[in-house]
């Protein structure tokens, strides 16, 4: 399995700005995602993070609030943009390896005043 | 509309005895399901998977049941130990992409000592 590490691991930020998650894999992947779980809820997809080229936005998800970079193989960034309390949420990176298993990051919790 | 959703949100069990949650998806033509385990602080971790041509498959301590018939997926733990309290999603994979995967609602549980 691959190892992920995200950082930062947790985060408090004021209201309109806008905070950047990185996400780290041991080894090459063809796929990187990002994933966001509100609190208390499920996750939910917000996007494929391609490697040299544009990332893919699930629906309800838009590039100008969610910008992600995916510079090489092991490395992707998340930023939130312009946040609000609604904003607040464990931000997941998660990576594919084999027929459909992800493995998941432990998470960025990111609170919003 | 079309989701992957859990039957019961919380689920208590005395330890040493077995578990089972259920899962219910709308998407027939869904042909790839994961169980995750979701500890307290940690990312999702990948417990056991199944695809549409099998109705049961089997791990460590670990079996999970398809019934295409009904719609319907269980993850039954064997001998439940304290150390299994978590909360615990299945997912489906939709439209054979990788990585999009569509997670139910989750069902925390709780093992009594």
């Amino acid at each position: 399995s691959a190892v992920i590490s995200q950082k930062p691991s947790r985060d408090i930020c004021q209201r309109g700005t806008s905070l950047t998650i990185q996400c780290q894999v041991d080894s090459q992947v063809t796929m990187m995602f990002w994933y966001r779980q509100q609190p208390g809820q499920s996750l939910t997809l917000i996007a494929t993070a391609n490697q040299g080229s544009e990332a893919t936005y699930e629906s309800g998800f838009v590039i100008d609030k969610f910008p992600i970079s995916r510079p090489n193989l092991t490395f992707s960034t998340l930023t939130v943009s312009n946040m609000s309390p609604e904003d607040s949420s464990i931000y997941l990176c998660s990576v594919g390896q084999g027929a459909g298993e992800l493995f998941f990051g432990e998470g960025s919790r990111l609170t919003v005043l | 509309g079309e989701s992957v959703g859990l039957h019961l949100p919380t689920l208590s069990v005395q330890e040493g005895d077995n578990s089972i949650i259920n899962c219910a998806y709308s998407n027939s033509a869904s042909d790839y399901f994961i169980w995750y385990k979701q500890e307290s602080g940690k990312g999702p971790q990948f417990i056991i998977d199944i695809r549409s041509n099998m109705d049961k498959r089997q791990g460590q301590r670990v079996t999970v049941l398809l019934n295409k018939t009904v719609k319907h997926l269980s993850l039954q733990i064997a001998a439940t130990q304290p150390g299994d309290s978590a909360v615990y999603f299945c997912a489906e994979i939709r439209g054979g992409s990788q990585g999009n995967l569509i997670f139910g609602k989750g069902t925390k549980l709780s093992v009594k000592p």
